[in-house]
């Protein structure tokens, strides 16, 4: 089993719907999530971040974090056709070895249909 | 544009040739990452910088793998005698060291493109 699984899609969905994003992992060690967005080709792009559980909101999104489950999410809402990418979600530990390191699932591609 | 730079962004070579690619993190950020990502796949560590200092290698890689930031700011990875399997995006990632509040926040660069033919 890996560290971090993320369900590759690809996810479609309308224009101004809510999208919802996950990733479950095995390590307890995890404190810090991110979530990262990656265009064709390009570098992956910090979106968000949060340190150990809670739920943070920026703009159209919504990151939440429940480490009793070993859950995190992603939600776009108001989705846009200019929000068709793959994300990604990436954690770390908080000291030692891992607290440099981060652990990716593998994306989720997203399109977003006019 | 003050984020991270990498040169070149793409590259086609034969196989068993060198190759090196260059990055420029963030200017204040003392911390340089390497990752390498084939397609389908999330970001791999690869090997990380405190400053000039290499301080971590990942078993990825191998001996023809070097990476070297000679006065902490700069630093270049070369691969020798390349194989079809060293074909991937090779990532540059910088940061500051990590603090409560900003936790361990890593910017990407662009990535270079490695295809071995």
């Amino acid at each position: 089993q890996k560290e971090v699984e993320q369900d590759p899609g690809p996810l479609s969905v309308p224009e101004g719907a809510i999208v919802s994003l996950n990733c479950t992992y095995s390590n307890s060690a995890f404190q810090y999530f991110m979530w990262y967005r990656q265009y064709s080709r390009k570098g992956p792009e910090l979106l968000m971040y949060t340190y150990s559980s809670g739920n943070k909101e920026d703009g159209r999104f919504t990151a939440q974090v429940d480490k009793s489950s070993k859950y995190i999410s992603l939600f776009i809402r108001d989705s846009q056709p200019s929000d068709s990418a793959t994300y990604l979600c990436a954690m770390s530990k908080d000291s030692g070895a891992g607290s440099y390191q981060l652990t990716f699932g593998k994306g989720t591609k997203l399109s977003v249909i006019p | 544009d003050t984020g991270v730079s990498q040169d070149p962004r793409h590259k086609i070579t034969k196989r068993g040739q060198n190759v090196t690619f260059r990055c420029d993190p963030i200017s204040e950020h003392n911390r340089l990452y390497w990752y390498r990502q084939t397609l389908g796949q999330g970001p791999e560590f690869l090997t990380y910088f405190q400053n000039e200092a290499q301080l971590e290698k990942s078993r990825l890689l191998s001996d023809r793998f070097s990476a070297e930031r000679p006065k902490g700011s700069f630093s270049t990875l070369e691969i020798q005698r390349t194989e079809q399997g060293d074909s991937a995006m090779y990532l540059c990632a910088s940061s500051t060291s990590p603090g409560r509040v900003t936790g361990n926040t890593i910017y990407f660069g662009e990535g270079s493109w490695l295809t071995v033919v």
